[in-house]
Parts: structure tokens; C-alpha cells; sequence
């Protein structure tokens, strides 16, 4: 099946910088791609939606110049949590739409372990 | 409009009895409904998906769902729990909307296997 790759799995980083967590389509060019952050004992959050060659589109509340998304390439998106505060710690998971989709399906990646210290 | 709504946050089964994990959903539009499942400190794996053909589905590991439009539900099963099955689950429904995808998560549901 399609394989959708998260880098890095886990990371820490000191409050105050940066930090990019890359995500990968390995098999197949993705036109979507879905940012999420997951908190501890909820579902999902969908944080923004990005399509290859364009802005991406946050969901309310979700500060765009804090976490910023670029989709550069049919195959690579990167979220970059920007100013890292201790709250944005984190479960992030991204997932891409194939180019050619059936029935819409989505594939997610294995999810990045922020910890902000 | 589109909403997913999982009614139970957590099941709780013996391990070699069945499994059903329940799942409401609304949408305007013809939907694309999906069983995700997610272990401790993983990344989410399609289970089965639903895209306007058979209404029955086959997954892996044996779980199968059914969609049914009269009731708007697409209600996970398995006949037989394994340890392994323990997990939270989620179901979610997509469509495309503008040339977009819109995907709705419902809330989730931790499956507890108990030996």
C-alpha cells in the first residue's frame, strides 16, 4: 500500500526555537496533505490543509504564522512549529491524498513526538 | 456539512468474543467513510474503507464494516477479539469539496481486550 513517511519519529527542543518535521509520500505523488495534532486523550485535530503549490489553509484557531506549512513538492510537506513553547508539545501526524485517489483514500504518516522543554 | 459521531469512547470485550465499535455520520454529499486504527505510540493504519461500492467491507485482521445510507452508520465488527486488537480506533468520513478534501475524525474509541 501506499507509505507515507514522518522525520523525525521524536524530538526535543528547547523553548524559544524551531523545529521541522518533514512528511514524505515514498510511492506516490500526493496533491493534498493534512497536518493534525493530536492531544493527550483526544482525537485528531486537523491543523491545515496544503496542496502542492499553494498556501496553505489553517483551520480556525490555529496560528499560521506559529506553525508554518509548505508543500513544495508533490512528495514532501514540512510543518514548522516556529518559537517552540512548552504547550506545543505534541503528537503531529500528517497525512497525504495520492494524486490518483479512489474513493478519496488517505494515508497517514507514523506521527512525530514533539517535546518542547 | 459533515460530522462523525462515535458513540462509545471506550469497549470493553473478553478476548475470542466479538467486537463492535459504532460509528453515526452525517454529510450532504455522497460520503467516503473510513475505519482507522491507532496503537500505543503509533501512527494511524487503514483498517477498511467505504467509496460508494460493495456495503459490506473487508479490512485486514479480520474486521469488516458495513455501511447502511437508512441509518447513517458504518458500524465496526471483528467475530473474534485478539489481544492484539487493543487499541483506539477511529472512524472518518471524507468528501470532496471545491476541488478539497474535507476529512471529519470522530472522537475515537479505545478498544480494551480483556484474557
Amino acid at each position: 500500500g501506499a507509505v507515507v513517511s514522518q522525520h523525525p519519529s521524536r524530538v526535543i527542543c528547547k523553548s524559544g526555537t524551531s523545529v521541522k518535521i518533514e512528511c514524505r509520500s515514498l510511492d506516490f505523488q500526493a496533491t493534498t496533505m493534512f497536518w493534525y495534532r493530536q492531544f493527550p486523550k483526544k482525537s485528531l485535530m486537523l491543523m491545515a490543509t496544503s496542496n502542492e503549490g499553494s498556501k496553505a489553509t489553517y483551520e480556525q484557531g490555529v496560528e499560521k504564522d506559529k506553525f508554518l506549512i509548505n508543500h513544495a513538492s508533490l512528495t514532501l510537506s514540512t510543518l514548522t512549529v516556529t518559537s517552540a513553547h512548552p504547550e506545543d508539545s505534541s503528537f503531529y501526524i500528517c497525512s497525504a491524498r495520492p494524486r490518483r485517489s479512489s474513493g478519496n483514500t488517505i494515508y497517514f504518516g507514523e506521527g512525530s513526538w514533539l517535546t518542547v522543554v | 456539512a459533515q460530522s462523525v459521531t462515535q458513540l462509545d469512547s471506550h469497549v470493553s470485550v473478553s478476548e475470542g468474543t466479538p467486537v463492535l465499535l459504532r460509528c453515526n455520520y452525517s454529510s450532504s454529499y455522497s460520503p467516503s467513510l473510513f475505519w482507522y486504527v491507532q496503537h500505543p505510540n503509533k501512527g494511524l493504519q487503514l483498517l477498511l474503507k467505504y467509496t460508494s461500492a460493495a456495503t459490506l467491507v473487508k479490512g485486514i485482521n479480520g474486521f469488516e464494516a458495513e455501511f447502511k445510507k437508512s441509518e447513517t452508520s458504518f458500524h465496526l465488527t471483528k467475530p473474534s477479539a485478539h489481544m492484539s486488537d487493543a487499541a483506539e480506533y477511529f472512524c472518518v468520513v471524507t468528501r470532496n469539496s471545491g476541488g478539497y478534501q474535507k476529512v471529519t475524525f470522530g472522537t475515537g474509541t479505545k478498544l480494551q481486550v480483556i484474557p
